[in-house]
């Protein structure tokens, strides 16, 4: 089945301790996107990578990395979360650019 | 900066109603559109988008869309709704300068009753 997953769904964790949010897609897709979610802000786009080991900033990148060392994995890495990084993420995909993207099903993050 | 207004917030509309949600973007150039939809505890599925030639596009579940340069607007349609299409629905553009970047508006809560 074509599907983005992402690891894990549900995460609590404290201010500092560094995490990383795995994101994998089995469909051969070029174009791989983090989104942050946030009650009356809709989607913001954090960071996209348009193949391996091509990756740019989207809107609101602070205190978040990427790499894209493999085609269908793009991690989300934050080196010290803070309270302001709780949000709902999402990471898509698409075949080679951004005009059909495929969503995961989500990462609630909280930070305390 | 490209931005984009989704002016209503929540839309409650009766079953087999019509409904439209309403999306403007600030852009001089061309631009891609896309409407996207959540449904609760999901991810979100594309619904349409407008990348080029006619301007009335039609995607998945019944939905339609018109592209509107003059107006700047991207309006998603369906004549008639279901309790199925209750959901949260977003509209999106890519900047005019940079097409491999996304930019969301706040999203539209349709709530069908029946």
């Amino acid at each position: 089945e074509a599907q983005v997953t992402q690891n894990p769904r549900y995460l609590i964790t404290v201010t500092g301790k560094k995490l990383t949010v795995t994101c994998s897609q089995n469909m051969n897709h070029e174009y791989m996107s983090w989104y942050r979610q946030d009650p009356g802000l809709g989607l913001r786009q954090i960071y996209y990578s348009m193949n391996v080991e091509v990756t740019d900033k989207g809107d609101v990148p602070e205190g978040y990395k990427v790499s894209r060392k493999e085609k269908r994995n793009f991690p989300l890495i934050l080196e010290s979360p803070s309270p302001n990084q709780t949000s709902l993420y999402f990471c898509a995909s698409s075949f080679r650019d951004i005009s059909e993207q495929y969503f995961g099903p989500g990462t609630r993050l909280t930070v305390t | 900066a490209q931005s984009v207004t989704q002016l209503d917030s929540q839309v409650p509309v009766f079953e087999e109603a019509p409904v439209e949600l309403r999306c403007n973007y600030s852009s001089s150039v061309s631009v891609y559109l896309f409407w996207y939809v959540q449904y609760p505890n999901q991810g979100l599925q594309l619904l349409l988008k407008y990348l080029s030639g006619s301007t009335l596009v039609k995607g998945i579940n019944g939905f339609e869309a018109e592209f509107n340069k003059s107006q700047t607007s991207f309006h998603l349609r369906k004549p008639s709704v279901h309790i199925s299409d209750t959901a949260e629905y977003f509209c999106a553009v890519t900047p005019g300068d940079n097409t491999d970047k996304l930019i969301f508006g706040t999203g539209t809560r349709l709530q069908v009753f029946p």
